[in-house]
C-alpha cells in the first residue's frame, strides 16, 4: 500500500526566504507526482505535475523535483511571500491511478 | 467561468438523516471526482466519473454512500443514513482529461463541510 509522508508538518518563515518542502513515498513504481496548494476553507489548486520521465518541473518561483529511485520529491519555493501561506500537499498514484495524498505542510510566511 | 460549484457550503444534520451534496462541474469538463477530507484520514478519493459513467468507486466507504451523475453538468453524493463519523469536508473536482485523477489538472470546488450530530 502506498504511503506518503510530508516533512515538515508545519513551517513558519520570514518573507524572502527560500524554502524546501519534502515528500516521500514508499512505492517507487509511480508514473507521476503532483503538488497542490490548499488555502484555508478552500479546495486544492494544482501547482505542478511531474511525469516519471521528468526530473523536475518549474512554474514561476516554484520548482519541484522527483527522484523515483529514492522515493522522494521536493518543492522549492524561491523568495517566499506572505501570499504563499497555505498548506502544500503532494500526491502520487496508489493503486492504479487512484491518488494517495500526504498530510501536507502548513506554511506561514510572515512579513 | 465560475469554477466548480458545490452546495451547500455547510450542512449540519442529525444522525440517521439523509444528506445530499451537490456539484456542478466546469462546463466542458468530462471527468468528475468526489473527495473527502478529515483530520484522521487526510484527503481520499471516493469516486471518479468519466463522461457521466462511474469508473472507480473503490473509495466509497460503505453502502450508505452513493453517487450519481445524471448529466454532464450535475452530480450528487448521498449519504443515507448519515453517522457522526461521516463528518468531514467533501470536495468535488472536475477536469478535461479522461486519464484519471492523477493524469490531469483537476479544478476543485470550495467543498461542503458536513457535520453529523
Amino acid at each position: 500500500k502506498q504511503e506518503v509522508t510530508q516533512i515538515p508538518a508545519a513551517l513558519s518563515v520570514p518573507e524572502g526566504e527560500n524554502l524546501v518542502l519534502n515528500c516521500s513515498f514508499t512505492d517507487s513504481a509511480i508514473y507521476n507526482l503532483q503538488w497542490f496548494r490548499q488555502d484555508p476553507g478552500k479546495g486544492l489548486t494544482s501547482l505542478l505535475l511531474i511525469q516519471s520521465s521528468q526530473r523536475e518541473q518549474t512554474s514561476g518561483r516554484l520548482n519541484a523535483s522527483l527522484d523515483k529511485s529514492s522515493g522522494r520529491s521536493t518543492l522549492y519555493i524561491a523568495a517566499s511571500q506572505p501570499g504563499d501561506s497555505a498548506t502544500y500537499l503532494c500526491a502520487v498514484p496508489g493503486g492504479s491511478y487512484i491518488p494517495t495524498f500526504g498530510r501536507g505542510t502548513s506554511l506561514i510566511v510572515h512579513p | 467561468d465560475a469554477g466548480v460549484i458545490q452546495s451547500p457550503r455547510h450542512e449540519v444534520t442529525e444522525m440517521g438523516q439523509e444528506v445530499t451534496l451537490r456539484c456542478k462541474p466546469i462546463s466542458g469538463h468530462n471527468s468528475l471526482f468526489w473527495y473527502r477530507q478529515t483530520m484522521m484520514r487526510g484527503l481520499e478519493l471516493l469516486i471518479y466519473f468519466n463522461n457521466n459513467v462511474p469508473i472507480d468507486d473503490s473509495g466509497m466507504p460503505e453502502d450508505r454512500f452513493s453517487a450519481k451523475m445524471p448529466n454532464a453538468s450535475f452530480s450528487t453524493l448521498k449519504i443515507q443514513p448519515s453517522e457522526p463519523r461521516d463528518s468531514a469536508v467533501y470536495f468535488c473536482a472536475s477536469s478535461l482529461s479522461s486519464g484519471g485523477p492523477m493524469n490531469t489538472e483537476a479544478f476543485f470546488g470550495q467543498g461542503t463541510r458536513l457535520t453529523v450530530v
